[in-house]
């Protein structure tokens, strides 16, 4: 069985500020990670994923995340945030093979300017 | 376009009433997804379906009921005997790529029961 735990489940951050939202997951099989994005009342957007290869990956909009195996982790990273990256993000996960997602009970980014 | 939709976006009821609500895709998509949101606790699954006439129970398929008649199609029921009803319901659907299932979301629909 698969779990993930975002520790923080509200981050607040000034614009231009650099943040990391934190996930970490636990599994006994290979996964895939994936990290969305809501904002109020929408549904989810897929932000990022990791599958395999580079632990490095990133989004469109500016944002990033490495997959660290040994400390079972795929934070989420951006330099410089906006106003407009004030949303819910949720960190998921899913074994290899399988159709279901675990995810993560979600962090709160508020941008303050 | 392609995509998911959930209607209505808002829904109320009264308590003790089934109410069903809608979700269609023309995504293709063989898999398609329940879940329901609440503050502070993520996404729990519901109900999944991997292909028409076949679904699954999640991990609080109780007081719900789904159907998949159609591949576009895959309504979900809340029933009197949930508990504890008000919530965000999302419906979502799944493609293979690359190896994994990459899901995708609908607008979801907020149902209120009083």
């Amino acid at each position: 069985a698969q779990s993930v735990t975002q520790l923080d489940s509200q981050v607040p951050v000034f614009e231009e500020a650099p943040v990391e939202l934190r996930c970490n997951y636990s599994s006994s099989v290979s996964v895939y990670l994936f990290w969305y994005v809501q904002y109020p009342n929408q549904g989810l957007q897929l932000l990022l994923k990791y599958l395999s290869g580079s632990t490095l990956v990133e989004s469109i909009n500016g944002f990033e995340a490495e997959f660290n195996k040994s400390q079972t982790s795929f934070h989420l990273r951006k330099p410089s945030v906006h106003i407009s990256d004030t949303a819910e993000y949720f960190c998921a996960v899913s074994a290899e093979g399988t159709y279901k997602y675990i995810f993560g009970t979600g962090t709160r980014l508020k941008v303050l300017a | 376009d392609g995509g998911i939709t959930q209607s209505p976006k808002y829904l109320f009821r009264k308590e003790g009433q089934n109410v069903t609500l809608s979700c269609e895709q023309n995504l293709n998509h063989d898999a398609m997804y329940w879940y329901r949101q609440d503050p502070g606790q993520g996404l729990r699954l519901i109900y999944y379906s991997q292909i028409v006439n076949d679904f699954q129970k999640g991990d609080i398929a109780e007081g719900y009921s789904v159907s998949r008649e159609k591949k576009e199609s895959f309504p979900l029921t809340v029933t009197s005997a949930q508990k504890n009803p008000t919530a965000f319901y999302l419906c979502a659907s799944s493609v293979l790529a690359g190896g994994v299932y990459e899901q995708y979301f609908g607008p979801g629909t907020r149902l209120t029961v009083t």
